[in-house]
């Protein structure tokens, strides 16, 4: 099946540093998403980008599909940004997510 | 307000016991997921259900059961086959129409005594 790799898996910031997580995955998908899962276990769907660049807020990401990839961007990062950060992936043709098994942040005020 | 609950938050059991957790969601959408989730890595996939009446068993579906009678609850059942069921257990779900995002709920820790 598809994999998934995240990197790096962990990651500690000061309050205000910008940060880029990877997601590299082996085969072609038509589904992208990142997911940031919080201290509590709550996940929230932060993109469904299969392919370009999206932003929200302090956010943003970006997937490029022909390389097998996406980055997630987090700029001026504030301490409710620490948590486990997913990427999550459906091939082709198939109709399951696969999951990555993340990246850590904590961010440090 | 529209949103997946799960039930309950905590649940201990002792060895040998079925026990059943709850999941509803009132977003009116098709498509329903169970998920496992070990300390320290992603979330293995269950149980998923497109439609009422019919699921199909994900990448770890031995020791489990789950049954979709209604839309909106997809109740799963760990059973006592499940050989290491300790684990926190997250139920999503997603339309089938439009962009194929998966909203999830607040999830159940299991542990086993």
């Amino acid at each position: 099946g598809i994999q998934v790799e995240q990197s790096p898996p962990d990651l500690i910031l000061q309050e205000g540093a910008n940060s880029t997580l990877r997601c590299n995955f082996s085969d072609s998908v038509n589904n992208l998403q990142w997911f940031h899962q919080n201290p509590w276990g709550q996940l929230i769907n932060l993109f469904y980008i299969p392919s370009g660049t999206k932003q929200n807020g302090r956010l943003s990401a970006t997937t490029v599909a022909t390389e097998r990839y996406s980055l997630l961007y987090i700029s001026s990062s504030q301490t409710t940004d620490s948590g486990v950060y997913f990427c999550a992936v459906m091939n082709t043709g198939f109709q399951k997510l696969v999951f990555g098994t993340g990246t850590r942040l904590l961010v440090s005020p | 307000d529209g949103g997946i609950t799960q039930s309950p938050k905590y649940l201990f059991r002792k060895e040998g016991q079925n026990v059943t957790l709850s999941c509803e969601q009132n977003l009116n959408h098709d498509a329903m997921y169970w998920y496992r989730q070990d300390p320290g890595q992603g979330l293995r996939l269950i149980y998923y259900s497109q439609i009422v009446n019919d699921f199909q068993k994900g990448d770890i579906a031995e020791g489990y059961s789950v049954s979709r009678e209604k839309k909106e609850s997809f109740p799963l059942t760990v059973t006592s086959a499940q050989k290491n069921p300790t684990a926190f257990y997250l139920c999503a779900s997603s339309p089938l129409e439009g962009p194929d995002t998966q909203y999830f709920g607040p999830g159940t820790r299991l542990t086993v005594l």
